[in-house]
This record gives structure tokens, C-alpha cells and sequence, in this order.
């Protein structure tokens, strides 16, 4: 089955500066990677997803890339503030609902004012 | 619009007692996943329903099951609860069962006991 590793599982940056989360998958098959962010005491929230066919995606201060031949792909987010803070799981799938997503272990994003 | 709802938000339990809990998809959403959050492992996929059929269902013991409803509502079940199965339990919903574009819900945490 898939196999996501999340890196680094803490982050802390100074406010302002930019953001970097890095994930790799294991099963080739996939081709649906979705972003979450999730607060304290509520679910994951959708922020952004790529889909296998597109190199890079972006939405405002966030962006996320693909690596499809090194099999990773990477979160970045600029000109942070206070509320980025939270944690953020990458997680990956063959596109299809039946098998779930396969998440990463997530990263705790700091922004230090 | 309304969001997945879940309830309840909170639960105690004694171990070897059984628990269920409901989740409430967004209006016109069939497909419901559940997925398992703790510390430790992380979120993990339970299982996939869509038109009240389980598509699927990840690595975890019989004694999880869930059902769905003619109208979208799932439940889920653990029976014979063990101190293991405390945890924040998530369910997800998509409009056509893929995985792209899951909308959470808050979650329901239980704590075994």
C-alpha cells in the first residue's frame, strides 16, 4: 500500500518569512495530493490539492509542487502570519474514494511574531 | 451551506463497553469515509461508504463496522472498547466518492476509560 513521509514534524519560522513542508509518497499510482490544515479542535481543512498532470499550483500565499519522478511533492507558503499557525498534512491518492487517503504524519507550523 | 456534522462532539466510555457515532454529510454528498486520529499513528482510513455500500475498509479489527443510510447519514461502531480506540474519530464527505475535495467534519473525540 501507499507510504507518505511528512517532513519536518515541527517548523517554527518568524512571521513574514516563508514556509517550506516536504512529503514523499511510495506508490506510483497515485496522483491526487491534497493539503490539509487542521486548528485545534477542529477537522482537517482542505487549503489546496495537485493533481499528477500539473507541476505546480497556486492560491495566494500558498503553492504546492509535484516531483512526479522523485515520487515528492512540497507545501510553501509565503509572507506567513500568526494565523498559518497549525498543523499541515500532506497525503496522497490514486484519485479514486474506496482506499481513503493515505496521510503523512503532519508538521506543526509555528509563527513566531 | 452546512458542513459534516458529527455527534456527539465528546464521549467517555468503559473499556468493553460499545460506542456509535453519526456523521451527517453535506447536503447532496453520498460518499462518507471515516478515518482515525491519534497521536501515534496519525490519521488512518477505517472505512468508505457510498450509497450505503462500504466500498472498502483499511487495516483495523472487526470490531469496527459502520453502515449508511438512504439519506447519506452514517454511523459507526466499536464494540468491546479497549483503552486503544481512544481517539479523535473523523468522518469525511464527497459529492461522487473520489477522494478529491473531502470536506471534514470536527470530529468526535472518544476516551476510553
Amino acid at each position: 500500500g501507499e507510504n507518505v513521509e511528512q517532513h519536518p514534524s515541527t517548523l517554527s519560522v518568524q512571521e513574514g518569512d516563508s514556509a517550506v513542508i516536504k512529503c514523499t509518497y511510495s506508490d506510483s499510482a497515485s496522483n491526487y495530493f491534497p493539503w490539509y490544515k487542521q486548528e485545534l479542535g477542529k477537522g482537517p481543512q482542505l487549503i489546496i490539492d495537485i493533481r499528477s498532470n500539473v507541476g505546480e499550483k497556486k492560491d495566494q500565499r500558498i503553492a504546492v509542487t509535484l516531483n512526479k519522478t522523485a515520487k515528492h511533492f512540497s507545501l510553501h507558503i509565503t509572507e506567513t502570519q500568526p494565523e498559518d499557525s497549525a498543523v499541515y498534512f500532506c497525503a496522497a491518492s490514486d484519485g479514486g474514494g474506496a482506499d481513503g487517503l493515505t496521510f503523512g504524519k503532519g508538521t506543526h507550523l509555528i509563527i513566531q511574531p | 451551506k452546512a458542513g459534516v456534522t458529527q455527534t456527539p462532539r465528546y464521549l467517555i466510555k468503559t473499556r468493553g463497553q460499545q460506542v456509535t457515532l453519526s456523521c451527517s454529510p453535506i447536503s447532496g454528498h453520498r460518499s462518507v469515509s471515516w478515518y482515525q486520529q491519534t497521536p501515534g499513528q496519525g490519521l488512518q482510513f477505517l472505512f468508505e461508504y457510498f450509497s450505503e455500500t462500504q466500498r472498502n475498509k483499511g487495516n483495523f479489527p472487526g470490531r469496527f463496522s459502520g453502515r449508511q443510510f438512504s439519506n447519506s447519514r452514517s454511523e459507526m461502531n466499536v464494540s468491546t472498547l479497549e483503552l486503544g480506540d481512544s481517539a479523535l474519530y473523523l468522518c469525511a464527505s464527497s459529492l461522487v466518492g473520489t477522494a478529491y475535495g473531502y470536506t471534514f467534519g470536527s470530529g468526535t473525540r472518544l476516551t476510553v476509560v
